[in-house]
């Protein structure tokens, strides 16, 4: 069936270094996708989203890469801080409404 | 300022008891939703309101009644509460139209007994 779905549930990374989260999604037809951050105990929070005209895209300390080809969506996070521990959703739309990947846990280590 | 805001933010209830959750959205969208986040952090659509008028009903137990009374509420009634029914409930809203980010709230923990 079609899904969005992440490579890795968990990533622990040291603080200072750049994280990457994966995410594979199946259906072509997709056009926007967003990446979402779920801090405990609060929503999901966006971050950045990308349409399918373009391949990257850049916001503060975040990069969006999408690559239609292989139907992958990445999130790097620059300079990882431990702020940045959380569960990260990739969403796409497929007309309404968003569907959900999984989620990955980051840990950063101090 | 609150974006957007659900009550309560916890719920602990019996087997069979009705409650409901408030949703309400101070962006001025026009689209509201309401989520389901299992144990997994699994999130899955439950509704979508568009200007007060439901767009979307997913495969939801008609125990669950979404209510509507102008575009920046959103409120889930639910009936004669199940031990499944235990997760959180996000709300969420966005500016109408396809491609739109949409903005959660903090989510309500319902726990059956």
């Amino acid at each position: 069936g079609e899904s969005v779905g992440l490579h890795l549930p968990t990533l622990s990374v040291q603080e200072g270094d750049n994280s990457i989260i994966n995410c594979a999604y199946s259906n072509s037809a997709s056009d926007y996708f967003i990446w979402y951050k779920q801090e405990s105990g609060k929503g999901p929070q966006f971050i950045i989203d990308i349409r399918s005209n373009m391949d990257k895209r850049q916001g503060q300390r975040v990069t969006v890469l999408l690559n239609k080809t292989v139907k992958h969506l990445s999130l790097q996070i620059a300079a990882t801080q431990p702020g940045d521990s959380a569960v990260y959703f990739c969403a796409e739309n497929r007309d309404t409404p968003l569907v959900f990947g999984k989620g990955t846990r980051l840990s950063v280590i101090a | 300022d609150t974006a957007v805001s659900q009550t309560p933010k916890y719920l602990v209830t019996q087997m069979g008891n009705d409650k409901s959750i408030k949703c309400e959205q101070n962006l001025g969208h026009d689209t509201m939703y309401w989520y389901k986040q299992d144990s997994k952090k699994f999130l899955k659509i439950m509704f979508s309101y568009n200007n007060k008028e439901l767009i979307i009903n997913e495969t939801v137990p008609n125990r669950f009644s979404p209510k509507s009374p102008d575009k920046a509420h959103l409120n889930l009634h639910i009936n004669s509460l199940e031990l499944g029914d235990s997760a959180v409930y996000f709300c969420a809203s966005s500016q109408g139209g396809r491609n739109q980010p949409q903005h959660f709230g903090d989510g309500t923990r319902l726990s059956i007994l």
